[in-house]
C-alpha cells in the first residue's frame, strides 16, 4: 500500500512570503493530520480533519496558517505570511477513522526554512 | 493542556548495553503510543499501550504503560546501531489527537 505522499520535501523562502504545502494520505483514510516539528521538538498537532470538515484546528495560527480538504482526499496548508519562527518541518499523517488508538501514519515531511 | 516530558532529551551508548527511556505527564491518557523517527522521514509506530500496567514485547524492546495510565518506559536489551534514531512518545486522546513528547535522540556506537 502507498504510504502519505508530501511535496515538495523542502523549502526555502524569505520571511513575509507565502508558501503551501500538498498532503495525499493513504487511500481510504478518512481522517488527516497536520503537525509542525521544530528542531529537537516532538510533533505538535496544527489541524485534524475527518474528510472534509476540521475536527480540531486549536493550536493553528489561524493569522497567518489555512489549511483545507476540500474533496476529502489531500490536503493543503499553507502559510502567508511566513515568520522566522515558522522554520520547521511540517508533517502529514492519515489515519483509517478518528477512533481512539488508531495507527497514524506519516509522511516524510516538508523541510521549511526561512530566511 | 496536557504534556509529556521524556527523559532522557539525548543518550550515547555502547552496542550491546541496555537503557530505558521515560515519558511522563500529570494527565491522564486513553493510550501511550512510541514512535522512532531517522533524519529526513516521518515518525514510524513502533506499539500502542492502551491498559494501565500494560507491558508489550517488540525483539529486544519491552514497553510498558503505568497503572495510572500517565507514564511509560521504553526498555532496549543489548542495544544495537541500528537502534539509533529518535524515539517518541504520545499521549492519545478524544479523537484519536496526539499529544507528543520532546524526544529522545538515542546513538549506539559499535
Amino acid at each position: 500500500e502507498a504510504g502519505v505522499a508530501q511535496s515538495p520535501r523542502y523549502k526555502i523562502i524569505e520571511k513575509r512570503q507565502s508558501v503551501a504545502f500538498w498532503c495525499n494520505p493513504i487511500s481510504g483514510h478518512a481522517t488527516l493530520y497536520w503537525y509542525q516539528q521544530i528542531l529537537g521538538q516532538g510533533p505538535k498537532l496544527l489541524i485534524q480533519f475527518q474528510n472534509n470538515g476540521v475536527v480540531d484546528d486549536s493550536q493553528l495560527p489561524k493569522d497567518r496558517f489555512s489549511a483545507e480538504r476540500l474533496k476529502g482526499v489531500d490536503s493543503t496548508l499553507k502559510i502567508q505570511p511566513a515568520k522566522l519562527e515558522d522554520s520547521a518541518v511540517y508533517l502529514c499523517a492519515s489515519s483509517l477513522t478518528p477512533s481512539s488508538n488508531q495507527p497514524q501514519h506519516f509522511g516524510d515531511g516538508t523541510r521549511l526554512s526561512i530566511l | 493542556t496536557q504534556l509529556l516530558e521524556q527523559s532522557p532529551q539525548f543518550l550515547s551508548i555502547q552496542e550491546g548495553e541496555n537503557l530505558t527511556v521515560y515519558c511522563n505527564s500529570s494527565s491522564v491518557f486513553s493510550s501511550l503510543q512510541w514512535y522512532r523517527q531517522e533524519p529526513g522521514e516521518g515518525p514510524v509506530l513502533l506499539v500502542t499501550v492502551v491498559t494501565g500496567g500494560e507491558v508489550k514485547k517488540l525483539k529486544r524492546l519491552t514497553f510498558q504503560f503505568g497503572d495510572a495510565r500517565k507514564d511509560s518506559s521504553l526498555h532496549i536489551t543489548a542495544a544495537q546501531p541500528g537502534d539509533t534514531g529518535l524515539y517518541l512518545c504520545a499521549g492519545g486522546g478524544a479523537g484519536n489527537m496526539l499529544t507528543f513528547g520532546g524526544g529522545t535522540r538515542l546513538m549506539v556506537k559499535p
